[in-house]
């Protein structure tokens, strides 16, 4: 079975500073790990995804992630925030190229931009 | 495209009611999945569908059933509400592909058991 860790339920950051979400994973097979953005009042999209190749994932809004197999990790960053990015974002992990598998999910952290 | 879309958006039960929280996807996606979000607890897996014809458990099943009707709608069934299943209820669909199995999401339906 998978699992996922996201270590700070909260984060407070200046606007431009740079940010750290982590995230930590749990599995006996490979994975696909992924982070996912929920704004207020909406349903969750995707930041961006990890299948395999190069460790370091780029996505949209200028969010980067970079995996890491021997600690386990998949940590979000972003070089400089905007009050825009104030959200609640996820963590989770679902096993490679299985068509029957969950797609489990971590408790969240939620990001709070200070201007 | 509408995507995944849920219905109704939001739902105000009394103890011991029923209701179906339906789902319809337009993406062709095999699995499709419930998860209800609480306050410090992330999204939490109810039921999944892998395919037209199966549901599974997930991580929270009691107090729920499912039907996937067809290979488009997927529904979650309260047959008899509780107070402890006010939530905020998900749908999402995914399809294994070589870019990835990424899950798309509806907009949630707001339930709250009185």
């Amino acid at each position: 079975a998978q699992s996922v860790t996201q270590l700070d339920s909260q984060v407070p950051v200046f606007e431009e500073a740079p940010v750290e979400l982590r995230c930590n994973y749990s599995s006996s097979v490979s994975v696909y790990l992924f982070w996912y953005v929920q704004y207020p009042n909406q349903g969750l999209q995707l930041l961006l995804k990890y299948l395999s190749g190069s460790t370091l994932v780029k996505g949209i809004n200028g969010f980067e992630a970079e995996f890491n197999k021997s600690q386990t990790s998949f940590h979000l960053r972003k070089p400089s925030v905007h009050i825009s990015d104030t959200a609640e974002y996820f963590c989770a992990v679902t096993r490679l190229y299985s068509s029957a598998s969950k797609i489990i999910f971590g408790s969240g952290t939620r990001l709070s931009i200070r201007p | 495209n509408a995507g995944v879309t849920q219905t109704p958006k939001f739902q105000v039960l009394k103890t011991g009611q029923s209701m179906t929280l339906q789902c319809a996807q337009d993406m062709n996606h095999n699995s499709m999945y419930w998860y209800r979000q609480d306050p410090g607890m992330g999204l939490r897996l109810i039921y999944y569908s892998a395919s037209e014809g199966t549901t599974d458990k997930g991580e929270v099943p009691n107090g729920y059933n499912v039907s996937r009707l067809n290979k488009r709608e997927f529904s979650l069934r309260l047959e008899s509400a509780a107070p402890s299943q006010t939530s905020v209820y998900f749908c999402a669909s995914s399809e294994v592909a070589e870019t990835g199995t990424e899950a798309f999401f509806g907009q949630g339906t707001r339930l709250t058991v009185v």
